[in-house]
């Protein structure tokens, strides 16, 4: 039983590079949040997707950055024309419907721009 | 709105000594809460949990937290700790009582281990 798994670990980009993380939920589960981790800092939440929906993006910057959870295939957080301040770990975790559950997260990727 | 301090950015204690890690929140409501424990390097592990009933809450690895209403407070606390509890430590709330819900962090603890 496979938890969240998260492609690339690492990744490393150019200012202007654009970066693809990747996320699989945990087999059964339908939601997946994304979260920034900024360099000592906690955890910000960033966007929560089902299934071929944005249900809140409220924590995503305007610009540069999407987000989609495809019907098959895992979500991708996607950012455009990276910048320094992009450099942060991005944890993915995923969780079931009805009431609350817990959230799973993944080991995060860790991108670097240069 | 619904939040999370962590009043103590870095801590260190002596292998074997106990540890209490501080944790305040203000929500509307009974709050659901969490304590997620960070390795270098690594994802988030969940160690404990409250949602209702008993205050005193125990977890994995030896961990435990009261839920105190009168303080707004849910501390985490270990009798004896071990080199292998080094790691970053963040107190949560999520914001609704829904599956729906993000997750606010608290900034974090960093505990280090004196041998």
């Amino acid at each position: 039983n496979a938890g969240v798994m998260q492609n690339p670990r690492h990744l490393v980009r150019r200012r202007g590079q654009e970066a693809r993380l990747r996320c699989s939920p945990m087999k059964g589960h339908s939601h997946v949040y994304w979260y920034r981790q900024l360099p000592e800092e906690g955890l910000k939440f960033m966007v929560y997707l089902q299934k071929e929906n944005i249900i809140d993006e409220s924590g995503m910057p305007k610009e540069r950055f999407s987000a989609e959870f495809p019907k098959e295939g895992p979500s991708i957080l996607r950012i455009q024309q990276v910048v320094r301040g992009d450099s942060a770990a991005y944890f993915c975790a995923s969780g079931a419907s009805g009431l609350y559950n817990e959230q799973f997260f993944g080991p995060g990727t860790r991108l670097t721009v240069l | 709105a619904q939040s999370v301090t962590q009043p103590d950015i870095h801590i260190t204690v002596s292998e074997g000594a106990s540890l209490e890690l501080r944790c305040n929140y203000s929500y509307g409501a009974t709050p659901y809460l969490f304590w997620y424990v960070q390795s270098p390097g690594q994802g988030l592990q969940l160690l404990l949990k409250y949602f209702s009933g008993d205050t005193l809450v125990q977890g994995i690895k030896g961990f435990e937290a009261e839920f105190k209403r009168s303080q707004s407070s849910f501390n985490l606390r270990k009798p004896s700790v071990h080199w292998s509890d080094a790691a970053e430590y963040f107190c949560a709330v999520p914001e609704g009582y829904s599956s729906a819900s993000k997750i606010i962090f608290g900034s974090g603890t960093r505990l280090s281990i004196r041998p």
